[in-house]
């Protein structure tokens, strides 16, 4: 079982609907989850970091934590094109040190 | 853009030769992660340093090393490479016990022939 799993996608949606995208992760003492975009060629970005239960809304980003089931999602409202990319789950594992760990990335299309 | 410096951009190598791939660490930022990312793949975590010390370490063999400097720059030594080592190196820096703050540079994109 990978540490972190994505649908690699491509997910594609029409420009200014909603696009959903998931992860779940195998460690249960998990302590931070991170969504990071990457756009093709270009290094990641952080867009969101979450640590509790619930939901952590940041302009037309939500990310969504759900500790129980070990998973986490992120929700783009009214999707640009500039949304295109590539969106990689990210976890930090229970223990002493900051290793990220990285799942394979979803690649989202926004049509226009 | 952040504050990560990455050199060189692009390297081409041959199978066996050695390479040393640098980073410069935002500023106030003292710790260096050190990530591999094969086409298609996301980031594998190679290693990290914190007060010139490695602090953790992926699944990479030990010809994959690095260093720290006491201004917080980094290198990441690579020996005997190999095809598979073919991949976008990623430097990140941030501050210690702080995953979110976490930057990442623009890469060094190695191939190896």
């Amino acid at each position: 079982q990978k540490e972190v799993e994505q649908n690699s996608g491509p997910l594609s949606v029409p420009e200014g609907a909603i696009a959903s995208l998931n992860c779940t992760y195998s460690d249960r003492g998990s302590q931070s989850f991170f969504w990071y975009r990457q756009y093709s060629g270009k290094s990641p970005e952080l867009i969101m970091s979450i640590y509790s239960n619930g939901d952590k809304e940041d302009g037309r980003f939500t990310a969504q934590l759900n500790k129980a089931s070990q998973y986490v999602s992120l929700l783009i409202r009214d999707s640009q094109p500039s949304d295109s990319a590539t969106y990689l789950c990210a976890v930090t594992p229970s223990g002493g040190y900051q290793k990220v760990t990285f799942g394979i990335g979803t690649k989202l299309q926004v049509i226009p | 853009e952040t504050g990560v410096t990455q050199s060189p951009t692009h390297l081409i190598k041959t199978r066996g030769q050695q390479v040393t791939l640098r980073c410069s660490s935002q500023s106030g930022h003292n710790t260096v992660s050190w990530y591999q990312q094969a086409l298609g793949q996301g980031p594998q975590f190679i290693f990290q340093y914190y007060r010139e010390e490695e602090n953790g370490r992926g699944n990479f063999p030990p010809r994959f090393s690095g260093l720290q400097f006491p201004n917080y720059s980094s290198e990441l030594n690579v020996n005997a490479l190999e095809l598979d080592d073919s991949a976008l190196y990623l430097c990140a820096s941030s501050l210690a016990g702080s995953a979110d703050t976490q930057y990442f540079g623009p890469g060094t994109r190695l191939t190896v022939l």
